[in-house]
């Protein structure tokens, strides 16, 4: 079955460390987005890519580092740089051309500062 | 700019009841709108989608959508609601032009009491 796959499901930080939340899917899709929730706050765009290679800042990367060496995947760390990183992350994915048909989103990784 | 309001943080509804959950958008253009749930330390599912066609929308789990250009609303309904209904709701909005990305609602908390 087509699907996304973020994982892992928790994820446990100690203070100055980097961590990475892993975002793996086998749609197809160009697009890929990383979002944070926090409670009562809704979704956080952090960063998206449109194609292998390239990605774009979204409205809260500061603290945040992806890549996209891969259509299929699109890793997220968590740097030291990130002050209050506790939160539950969501990956999603789409086409970025021709039909659209909204965003498929992985099942999160609830990250926690210990 | 583009905006989703949803402008109810929580709805409470007794079980067997009819519920809406509102939702109002603002673009240029024509729209293409979204409804997805989210139930608790999981990841966003799709529920139903407008993009052209019939105004009535139906889609997962009995729920469906009215498109109102006029009131520029998309509101999701069911006719009688389900305790397992209780969930956190977004609507969300693509403008059908430029990047694929979509702009979120804040969310909708619904209770479905018993």
């Amino acid at each position: 079955d087509g699907g996304i796959t973020q994982s892992p499901k928790y994820l446990f930080r100690k203070e100055g460390q980097n961590v990475t939340l892993s975002c793996e899917q086998n749609l197809n899709h160009d697009a890929m987005y990383w979002y944070r929730q926090d409670p009562g706050q809704g979704l956080r765009l952090i960063y998206y890519s449109q194609i292998v290679n390239d990605f774009q800042k979204g409205d809260i990367a500061e603290g945040y580092s992806v890549s996209r060496e891969k259509k299929e995947s699109f890793p997220l760390t968590v740097t030291s740089a990130q002050k209050n990183p506790t939160a539950f992350y969501l990956c999603a994915s789409s086409t970025s051309n021709g039909s659209f048909y909204g965003y498929t989103f992985g099942s999160g990784t609830r990250l926690t500062v210990v | 700019a583009q905006s989703v309001a949803q402008p109810e943080d929580q709805v409470n509804v007794a079980e067997g009841n009819p519920l809406t959950v509102k939702c109002t958008y603002s673009v240029s253009g024509n729209p293409y709108l979204f409804w997805y749930v989210q139930y608790p330390n999981r990841g966003l599912q799709f529920l139903l989608k407008y993009i052209t066609g019939d105004n009535l929308v139906k889609g997962s789990y009995g729920f469906e959508a009215e498109f109102n250009k006029s009131q520029t609303s998309f509101h999701l309904k069911k006719p009688s609601a389900l305790v397992s209904d209780s969930a956190l709701y977004f609507c969300a909005l693509y403008s059908g032009a430029g990047s694929y990305q979509l702009t979120f609602g804040k969310g909708t908390k619904l209770s479905v009491i018993p």
